[in-house]
């Protein structure tokens, strides 16, 4: 069965400092590989995807993800982290049955000034 | 291009009541739909998920069901709400027969007291 891992529940920054938010997954077959950002009170927005090739993935507001095979992993990360980016961010992993995504329990980023 | 939209953003029912989320999607057809639920701090649960008319799979049994009586509208109901269904319910819905990301509307927040 496919499942995802994001190891910290809670994460505290500086703004300006960089971030790295982990996610290990475990999948069968070749994952499709998402980053969602839910911001207080709102639905879950894609910030990135990866389905196949390039292991570096763009996306918005200037978040990247790479994808490593042998650590099964899919680590988010942003240069310079704005205040605005304090929110929940979730980790997926898919398809399984009937197109469905499994999503991490996610990690809370807190962002100091 | 695409949207989703969730009905009502806010509800608040005493125990026992019953319930009507609605979800809507536009600028698409032949949507897969679902349903979650996320509980205080918790991460995302699958309710329910649909790949047509009237084609709906539950997957944890509870007092909730679902519907889809049209393309692009699906409803989530409860003849006797309690207050374990107290939480923030989300609508998602992707292209079937494209990637698999999926796409989450505002969400309902439900207070059950």
């Amino acid at each position: 069965a496919q499942s995802v891992t994001q190891p910290d529940i809670h994460i505290t920054v500086s703004e300006g400092a960089s971030l790295e938010l982990r996610c290990n997954y475990s999948y069968g077959a070749t994952p499709y590989l998402f980053w969602y950002v839910q911001s207080p009170g709102q639905g879950l927005q894609l910030l990135l995807k990866y389905f196949s090739g390039d292991t570096l993935v763009q996306g918005i507001k200037g978040f990247e993800a790479e994808f490593k095979r042998s650590q099964s992993s899919f680590n988010l990360r942003k240069p310079s982290v704005h205040w605005s980016d304090a929110a929940e961010y979730f980790c997926a992993v898919g398809p399984g049955t009937a197109s469905k995504l499994t999503f991490g329990t996610g990690t809370r980023l807190q962002v100091t000034l | 291009s695409q949207t989703i939209h969730q009905w009502p953003a806010t509800l608040v029912q005493p125990v026992g009541s019953p319930l009507s989320l609605e979800c809507t999607v536009e600028g698409t057809s032949n949507p897969n739909l679902y349903w979650y639920r996320q509980a205080a701090g918790r991460g995302l649960q699958l309710l329910f998920y649909s790949v047509g008319i009237g084609q709906i799979s539950s997957e944890v049994p509870q007092n909730l069901s679902a519907s889809r009586p049209q393309d692009r509208q699906f409803i989530l109901s409860s003849k006797k709400l309690l207050l374990s269904d107290s939480g923030f319910y989300l609508c998602a819905w992707r292209t079937s027969g494209s990637g698999y990301e999926q796409y989450f509307g505002p969400g309902t927040r439900l207070t059950v007291t």
